[in-house]
């Protein structure tokens, strides 16, 4: 497998353009997480799926921010309109859940993009 | 709400040393720690993954410990080489519930000279 896909790898855009980034999980995850990273702040967990349903929202920082997974293999980060403090690093990642248990668990590795560096000038 | 801490935030430390980086967790209630290595502009690479039942995982030169009732992690490194030089996070996965998010440290810079 490729690992996790995205794209673009760098994207400038200008305050108050919409941007939409994009990620492709490993086939067979389960779990796909979209995170940011900044200096100041280091990684945070913007938004999570599983099976392509949104299960924790609740570090998107503002309605400005909105996710999708409309199937399996296929997630989107969309920033509209975007501002200058939104310039950071979004990775995407993925990871299965233990199979043959009845409660999931999560022994399983993360793995992540490349990622995306966004400025928004 | 879980809190991980990374110490020492920067380290530098000439080729051949063996070093200890360190990791603690405040809620120790955790299904797993992973290790990742991040090298400049780049993704995070996961390095090892030790589960909530494990002491220790290994891999190559890297050996990494768990003790969750104290909330601690330490990731070895033998024999250090200027490859390795990188930022190294960890990560905690919360056990119960339903809520599999990793909850990151804010990672060690290693510079290994040569």
């Amino acid at each position: 497998d490729a690992g996790v896909i995205q794209s673009p790898r760098h994207e400038v855009t200008e305050m108050g353009q919409e941007v939409t980034l994009r990620c492709k999980p490993i086939s067979g995850h389960d779990y796909l997480f979209w995170y940011r990273q900044t200096m100041m702040r280091g990684l945070e967990l913007l938004i999570y799926f599983n099976n392509n349903v949104p299960i924790d929202d609740s570090g998107m920082p503002e309605d400005r921010f909105s996710a999708k997974m409309p199937n399996a293999s296929f997630s989107t980060l969309k920033i509209q309109p975007s501002e200058p403090r939104d310039s950071a690093v979004y990775f995407c990642a993925s990871r299965r859940r233990d199979r043959g248990l009845i409660l999931p668990k999560m022994n399983t590795e993360a793995f992540f993009g490349q990622g995306t560096r966004l400025t928004v000038v | 709400k879980q809190e991980v801490t990374q110490i020492p935030a920067a380290l530098s430390v000439p080729e051949g040393e063996n070093l200890v980086l360190n990791c603690s967790f405040t809620d120790s209630a955790i299904y797993n720690l992973q290790w990742f290595r991040q090298d400049p502009g780049k993704g995070l690479t996961s390095l090892l993954l030790i589960q909530s039942s494990q002491r220790e995982q290994t891999s190559g030169r890297l050996n990494a410990s768990l003790d969750k009732s104290s909330g601690r992690s330490t990731l070895y490194i033998a024999a250090s080489q200027p490859g390795d030089s990188a930022t190294y996070l960890c990560a905690v996965t919360r056990s119960g519930g339903s809520n599999y998010k990793l909850t990151f440290g804010k990672g060690t810079l290693l510079t290994v000279n040569p």
